[in-house]
């Protein structure tokens, strides 16, 4: 069946590093790729999606890039924060014609950013 | 706008005992996903409603866990009898019906609710 896979498991990184996650996917017919913040015991909120029409989408320090050859995608952090602190999960999802489907995960990094 | 919400937040059963969990999405958002988050991992779907029908349940443990959306809002997920290993966080999201030329509707998630089996 489809798959995510994601890497690193974890990551530590000083306050103003940058952080980089990298995700795989095995589903070629995939054109949604959301990146999902999970903070302890709270619900994963999204940070940031890219479409399969576009290869790299910015948002202030975040950013995301998409290969869609090597089915490979991409997060990454720029000068990283404490409360950048979290679980992120990487995922794909297919939605043409009006039907969409569900999204299929990684296993998730959790991020440490050290003061 | 209010979110997803979803009751109870925590429930704690022995095994083979059985539990419901409630879901409200988001107002005007059709589709429905039960997901299983396992601790450690990310979330797994369960079942996919759009309105009252279901779209996908090919990974739901039909033997075990049932759900329904009778009227295209609410949503309850059932577990009978419960298993150790369906201890995790039961996520509701919801999203808008995808227009055709669309590609993809964000998913917002419900907070969640922990089940411990002992």
């Amino acid at each position: 069946g489809e798959n995510v896979e994601q890497h690193p498991s974890t990551l530590s990184v000083q306050e103003g590093d940058s952080a980089v996650i990298k995700c795989t996917y095995s589903d070629s017919a995939s054109n949604y790729f959301p990146w999902y913040k999970q903070e302890l015991g709270k619900r994963p909120q999204l940070i940031i999606d890219i479409r399969s029409n576009v290869g790299e989408k910015k948002d202030q320090r975040i950013a995301v890039t998409l290969n869609k050859t090597a089915k490979h995608f991409s997060l990454h952090i720029t000068e990283t924060q404490p409360e950048d602190s979290a679980v992120y999960f990487c995922a794909a999802g297919r939605g043409y014609g009006g039907s969409q489907g569900n999204l299929i995960f990684g296993k998730g990094t959790k991020l440490s950013v050290k003061p | 706008e209010a979110g997803v919400a979803q009751s109870p937040r925590y429930k704690i059963i022995e095994k083979r005992q059985s539990v419901a969990f409630w879901c409200n999405p988001i107002s005007g958002h059709a589709t429905l996903y039960w997901y299983q988050q396992i601790l450690g991992q990310g979330p797994k779907l369960l079942i996919q409603f759009q309105n009252n029908g279901v779209v996908d349940d090919s990974q739901l443990p039909k033997d075990r866990f049932s759900a329904e959306r009778l009227k295209g809002v609410d949503s309850t997920l059932k577990i009978q009898p419960a298993k150790l290993e369906d201890s995790a966080v039961y996520l509701c999201a919801s999203s808008l019906v995808l227009l055709a030329g669309a590609s993809y509707n964000e998913q917002f998630f419900g907070p969640g609710t922990r089940l411990t089996v002992l």
